[in-house]
């Protein structure tokens, strides 16, 4: 089963813009991480933010995390083609636990 | 710091198979988790391996096996291949002791049934 749910399903924008990801989740959680898929290949983790943490930033990265809202969003800012990926969100439910995935956001970058 | 390897890249198999893949976790890290991601889905747990113990299994059948080795590497093995089982499988590696909560992943195993 997939406890996150990533929206939208498909971004698309031009270089230069921000684009910005959400995930809502149904549990509660001890963190959320982000990964990123380029074209079927393995993920990379991009940010883990914990359970009592409201915002992380990592370069051109922002993420936060509402835990009374059970949601989270990912923005990336002034995009490139080379962020042309799927994008999803991971939820920990305990610390270390198996992590479960939404089925994630495609997003193109248009040169 | 080496990272994760999963092998082979690409594997054609015929249903009713068995298959064995192969995951090389990063150094220092001494969990495995195995992910199925069906084509256009998110990876879904299969299970996990803690210091050469099953730790945690997701929803999948019995015929999903897996080992984990002294050195922290690990083998999936699915028996009676189905046409279903036609995904890419992700390999992952961790460190339960450290608190480091992040994954690092293979590239995966791109399997089809036929």
């Amino acid at each position: 089963s997939q406890q996150g749910e990533e929206d939208p399903q498909a971004l698309s924008i031009q270089e230069g813009e921000n684009a910005t990801m959400n995930c809502s989740y149904k549990t509660s959680i001890n963190n959320l991480q982000w990964y990123r898929q380029n074209s079927g290949r393995g993920l990379v983790h991009l940010i883990l933010i914990r359970s009592n943490e409201r915002e992380k930033h990592s370069g051109r990265l922002r993420v936060t995390l509402d835990t009374s809202k059970k949601s989270s969003s990912l923005l990336i800012t002034a995009s490139r083609a080379a962020d042309t990926a799927s994008y999803f969100c991971a939820t920990d439910p305990s610390g270390n636990t198996p992590l479960v995935f939404g089925k994630g956001t495609r997003l193109s970058v248009i040169a | 710091e080496t990272g994760v390897t999963q092998s082979p890249t690409h594997l054609i198999k015929t249903r009713g198979q068995q298959v064995t893949l192969r995951c090389s976790s990063q150094s220092g890290h001494n969990t495995v988790s195995w992910y199925q991601q069906a084509l256009g889905q998110g990876p879904q747990f299969i299970f996990q391996y803690y210091r050469e113990e099953e730790n945690g299994r997701g929803n999948f059948p019995p015929r999903f096996s897996g080992l984990q080795f002294p050195n922290y590497s690990s083998e999936l093995n699915v028996n009676a291949l189905e046409l279903d089982d036609s995904a890419l499988y992700l390999c992952a590696s961790s460190s339960l002791d450290r608190g480091d909560y992040g994954y690092t992943f293979g590239s995966g195993t791109r399997l089809t049934v036929v």
